[in-house]
């Protein structure tokens, strides 16, 4: 079992949707969950970051994580088209960033 | 931008030879970490460095080294290069050791004929 699991997708979403994003991790000590973004053969960029449970937001994005079921989310208003793009879920362990496969999103206009 | 620097933006070579890959870090970050990406697939930890010495190591080839010197910027080095290692490299650097947080450049193209 991977200790972030996330679907590949592609998640295909008309323009306008809310789009909800998720991954499960398997270790309860995990403390600090990250989301990036990344556009086609970019570098990934940081959109969120949370420590512990509870919800933040910034903008149109909310970053969602649940610890009593292992569980992170982030959710997207008002999609646009420019929010096409690969996310990826990570979290921290032992200096290094343990990453989600990412999930491609597909905003069509 | 994300301050993160990385040379150069594409590199092609042959299978059997030696690349060097560099990274400036964002003015102030002590940490620079490496990854691998090849087409379609996740992202792969190769080598962390702090403020010049070697954090943490993941899935790095013996063929890869790097290092980072005094002016905090590191290198990638790969030799003995096979068509397998053609991939998307990317630098990333935080401000502290903890691997929260990191920005990412750009990227370095490679491709292995």
């Amino acid at each position: 079992q991977k200790e972030v699991e996330q679907d590949p997708g592609p998640l295909s979403v008309p323009e306008g949707a809310i789009v909800s994003l998720n991954c499960t991790y398997s270790n309860s000590a995990f403390q600090y969950f990250m989301w990036y973004r990344q556009y086609s053969r970019k570098g990934p960029e940081l959109l969120m970051y949370t420590y512990s449970s509870g919800n933040k937001e910034d903008g149109r994005f909310t970053a969602q994580v649940d610890k009593s079921s292992k569980y992170i989310s982030l959710f997207i208003r008002d999609s646009q088209p420019s929010d096409s793009a690969t996310y990826l879920c990570a979290t921290d362990s032992n200096y290094q960033l343990i990453w989600g496969a990412g999930t491609k999103l597909i905003i069509k206009p | 931008d994300s301050g993160v620097t990385q040379t150069p933006k594409h590199l092609i070579t042959a299978t059997g030879q030696r690349v060097t890959l560099r990274c400036s870090p964002r003015s102030g970050d002590l940490s620079v970490y490496w990854y691998q990406q090849s087409l379609d697939q996740g992202l792969q930890f190769l080598i962390q460095y702090y403020n010049g010495e070697e954090r943490a190591k993941g899935n790095i080839l013996e063929r890869f080294s790097a290092q980072q010197f005094p002016d905090l910027h590191s290198e990638l080095n790969l030799s003995s290069l096979e068509l397998g290692d053609s991939a998307l490299y990317f630098c990333a650097s935080s401000t502290r050791a903890g691997a929260n947080e990191q920005f990412f450049g750009p990227g370095t193209r490679l491709t292995v004929l």
